[in-house]
């Protein structure tokens, strides 16, 4: 399984964009890049998949350079609701049924 | 949209007790895990099931067992409680990586207190 590495956590302003990056440098062929959200006492919440290149939705962005060895999530105009912990995953490869969270990214959106 | 439905939300129990936990997938969701979640830390996966066959295991003290059911419902079994199992349990569900790239979705988790 990727291992990943993510900063521990990162302070904005309210209406600012936020730019989490995240390293994966054993991401393998078959493997995808998924990015969660997490608020105090509820369960991860799916943001954003993607496999290569970027890919946008309601919510975020997320920038995949083309070694695929990391990662950008993209949260733009936050508000003080983005609060929260930020995981990047990387999986599955094959038959896998284990997804593993790594540490996350504390962001704390400020007034 | 239905949700991933856990019960219950909050439990008290004392060392050495037992506690069942029981999780609901989203209707034709075929695959659940089971993840505990300790104050402060990160999710930690504990197993997996897919099409009511254990799949995954991870890191899961032999004091707990679980199962899945003919209606995909799940329970996690805990025996021989201890104060470190204190933590918060999430169940997941998803359509299982055969059909594509895994997406999963939480409940709201069981809040475990053993006192």
């Amino acid at each position: 399984l990727a291992k990943t590495t993510q900063p521990i956590s990162m302070d904005s302003y309210e209406g600012q964009e936020v730019n989490i990056t995240c390293s994966h440098n054993n991401i393998a062929t078959n493997d995808y890049i998924t990015w969660y959200q997490q608020f105090p006492s509820q369960g991860p919440r799916f943001i954003i998949q993607g496999y290569k290149t970027k890919v946008t939705n309601e919510v975020a962005s997320l920038f995949i350079p083309a070694d695929r060895k990391s990662s950008t999530l993209s949260l733009p105009r936050v508000s003080l609701s983005d609060t929260a912990v930020y995981y990047c995953l990387v999986g599955f490869s094959g038959s896998a049924r284990q997804l593993t969270f790594g540490s996350g990214t504390q962001l704390t959106v400020l007034p | 949209a239905a949700g991933v439905i856990q019960s219950p939300r909050h439990l008290i129990k004392e060392k050495r007790e037992t506690a069942t936990l029981k999780c609901y997938p989203i209707p034709r969701h075929d695959t659940v895990y089971w993840y505990q979640q300790g104050p402060g830390q990160d999710p930690q996966f504990l197993i997996s099931f897919y099409e009511k066959m254990q799949s995954d295991k991870g890191s899961i003290p032999d004091r707990f067992s679980a199962q899945q059911f003919s209606d995909y419902h799940s329970e996690l079994n805990m025996s021989s409680l201890e104060l470190g199992d204190s933590a918060l349990y999430f169940c997941a569900s998803s359509l299982g990586v055969d059909r594509g790239v895994e997406k999963l979705f939480f409940g709201s988790g069981t809040q475990l207190s053993v006192l």
